[in-house]
């Protein structure tokens, strides 16, 4: 059974500072790492997704992964009140190719605070 | 391009009724899937399907059946609803072989009384 763990939150942050989520897997075969972002009441949509150690930065946002750690993260710079929501973190595993689709955690809620 | 669209958007059931939350695709997608959220907590997978005539449980199939006839469209049969199915379903594509990432529908809110 994958697992994979965030810390539930609430975190609050100041608007402008930077926002760290955290996650962490039970499974060392996982290949692909995934964040999300669900507004209240929306579907999750994609910020960004890692496969290799290391860091992968998009515009104000730094995903990060240490497969030795099985430990993924997401850095969010200079955050915005739109960024409040909940940030979920999800894995895909090797077998099958990840046929089986992704292991979500619970989410980290975020609250920019202006 | 309407992506991953699902219906009903809310819907209440009775004890003991049944129900299909119906998806579609438009994207070609292999892969498809269905997930529940309960308040708080995170998506939990409950089938999924690599292609047509193809399907396979996830971690919480119970009170639930699937079928897929054809590549865009995915129904899950709620049989004999229960409370404990009170949940937002989320319906996803995907295509087979990129990383991974999974295109949403808007979600199905189910309440069952």
């Amino acid at each position: 059974q994958k697992e994979v763990e965030q810390n539930s939150g609430p975190l609050s942050v100041p608007e402008g500072a930077i926002a760290s989520l955290n996650c962490t897997y039970s499974d060392r075969g996982s290949q692909s790492f995934f964040w999300y972002r669900q507004y209240s009441g929306k579907s999750p949509e994609l910020i960004m997704f890692i496969y290799s150690n290391g860091d992968k930065e998009d515009g104000r946002f730094t995903a990060q992964l240490n497969k030795a750690s099985q430990y993924v993260s997401l850095l969010i710079r200079d955050s915005q009140p739109s960024d409040s929501a909940t940030y979920l973190c999800a894995v895909t595993g090797y077998s099958g190719g990840g046929a089986d689709g992704l292991t979500f955690g619970k989410g980290t809620h975020l609250i920019i605070q202006p | 391009n309407a992506g991953v669209t699902q219906t009903p958007k809310f819907r209440i059931l009775k004890i003991g009724q049944s129900m299909t939350l119906q998806c579609t695709q438009d994207m070609n997608h292999n892969y498809m899937y269905w997930y529940r959220q309960d308040p708080g907590m995170g998506l939990k997978l409950i089938y999924y399907s690599v292609g047509a005539g193809i399907t396979d449980k996830g971690e919480v199939p119970n009170g639930y059946n699937v079928s897929r006839s054809t590549t865009e469209d995915f129904p899950l049969r709620l049989e004999l609803a229960a409370p404990s199915q009170t949940s937002v379903y989320f319906c996803a594509s995907r295509l087979a072989g990129n990383t991974g990432e999974l295109f949403f529908g808007e979600g199905s809110r189910l309440t069952v009384l």
